[in-house]
């Protein structure tokens, strides 16, 4: 069955960048869209951007421009989300999706010195 | 960008009992191919979303039938027909006729 796994919490001090990762099986990789979203506790849930893994072609939200970065590794079937210049406002809950209908299970990102 | 607005933004039901969450855009949601992508999620407490309903009134596969949505351009609805436990959680719309994608503020379903 279709599995996205992503990477553990992180605690990263403002100003650093910080790379998550979610690693798919189930399915086929290389011919397939992923989104990634940022939910803040308590709050909605944004849309951050996709990549489409063939041709590692991005689209953006143009409010994360600049602080988001989507790459993907075909060779391990994982997609890659940098994320640069870190604040207090960038603490929150990353999910990897495929579509909308398979989920990673999120990881919490917490931007604090 | 797209601003959807549920409403009620908290929600009590007793089991077995019928609830209607509303959601209306500020743009028609009529993509050019004719389809509208308007679709509902539920987060459990401590959960990655789950998917119901996709273009407005699909049932997704593997959710109980008491879930059905309806609506068309700007107004949208989705009912539970009959309550369970399991169903407590946060609803939210979500549209991708445009971009960004974006999602509503939530229903938070509570069980009395």
């Amino acid at each position: 069955q279709v599995k996205l796994q992503q990477s553990g919490a992180e605690l990263v001090k403002p100003g650093a960048s910080v790379k998550l990762s979610c690693k798919t099986s189930g399915y086929t990789f290389s011919t397939s869209y992923m989104s990634w979203f940022k939910q803040i506790p308590g709050q909605s849930i944004e849309w951050i951007g996709m990549i489409y893994a063939g041709d590692g072609g991005t689209g953006y939200n143009q409010k994360f421009k600049g602080k988001a970065t989507l790459t993907v590794d075909t060779s391990s079937s994982t997609a890659y989300m940098d994320l640069s210049s870190l604040t207090t406002e960038d603490s929150a809950v990353y999910f990897c999706a495929r579509g909308i209908k398979y989920w990673g299970q999120g990881v919490m990102v917490t931007v604090s010195s | 960008d797209v601003v959807l607005t549920q409403t009620p933004p908290t929600l009590s039901a007793t089991i077995g009992q019928s609830v209607s969450i509303s959601c209306r855009s500020s743009q028609s949601l009529l993509d050019s191919d004719g389809d509208t992508y308007l679709n509902w999620l539920l987060q459990r407490p401590g959960q990655s979303p789950q998917l119901l309903i996709y273009s407005v009134s699909n049932l997704e596969s593997g959710v109980p039938n008491r879930f059905s949505g309806s609506g068309s351009e700007t107004d949208f609805t989705l009912k539970i027909s009959g309550v369970e436990a399991e169903d407590l959680g946060v609803y939210y719309c979500m549209q991708a006729t445009h971009a960004p994608l974006t999602f509503g503020s939530g229903t938070k379903l509570e069980i009395k």
